[in-house]
């Protein structure tokens, strides 16, 4: 089955600095892959997500994540963080189960930005 | 377009208790599902269906009972809460356009529903 891992479950970055959370995939066959954000007390909205067209995905927000097959990898990056990016963010894949496609998420990442 | 709601916003539950979380969605969405979150675990499958009368488990089903009558709704029931239920429940919907196995698109949350079982 499809997996994904979030590695690190807290990153804090200066406010202007990078932006990088990781995400690690694990399929067997070319996955979909998505980027959530969570802001506090509030539901998912998507980022951005990956369905095997560029490589390069371009976000909301300013957000990329880039995929590459050969480290099974999909971080996700922005080149400047604001104090409004902090917030929860899941990294999540697809998978079919019984013909059916159902969608597992990362345990997710909390970013901190600090003024 | 109201997009995904969930009611009620908040509960507490006594041990034993059973509830109906409400959640329905005016996007026409083929899919809808239910997850739970808790700190450290991200968000767990625990329903879904594909369509009306057709449901199924994901990975954590014990406890909840599930029904779809109509594309809209999809009430998640706890038959007898228990602690261990305390948690945030997320519904979710998105369209199936490819069909089932082949959706990529976007799926779309509810506000949430944080529940406390005493």
């Amino acid at each position: 089955a499809q997996s994904v891992t979030q590695l690190g479950s807290h990153v804090s970055v200066s406010e202007g600095a990078l932006v990088l959370l990781r995400c690690n995939y694990s399929s067997s066959v070319p996955p979909y892959l998505f980027w959530y954000v969570q802001y506090p007390n509030q539901g998912l909205q998507l980022l951005l997500k990956y369905t095997s067209a560029a490589t390069l995905v371009k976000g909301i927000n300013g957000f990329e994540a880039e995929f590459k097959k050969s480290e099974t990898s999909f971080h996700l990056t922005k080149p400047s963080a604001h104090m409004s990016d902090a917030a929860e963010y899941f990294c999540a894949v697809t998978s079919n189960s019984g013909g059916y496609q159902k969608v597992t998420f990362g345990i997710g990442t909390k970013l901190q930005v600090i003024p | 377009n109201a997009g995904v709601t969930q009611t009620p916003k908040f509960q507490v539950l006594k041990t034993g208790q059973s509830m109906t979380l409400q959640c329905a969605q005016d996007m026409n969405h083929e899919y809808m599902s239910w997850y739970r979150q808790d700190p450290g675990m991200g968000l767990r499958l625990i329903h879904y269906s594909v369509g009306a009368g057709i449901t199924d488990q994901g990975e954590v089903p014990n406890g909840y009972n599930v029904s779809r009558s109509t594309t809209e709704d999809f009430p998640l029931r706890l038959l007898s809460a228990a602690p261990s239920q305390t948690s945030v429940y997320f519904c979710a919907s998105r369209s199936l356009p490819g069909g089932p196995a082949t959706s990529t698109d976007t799926q779309y949350f509810g506000p949430g529903t944080r529940l406390t079982v005493l």
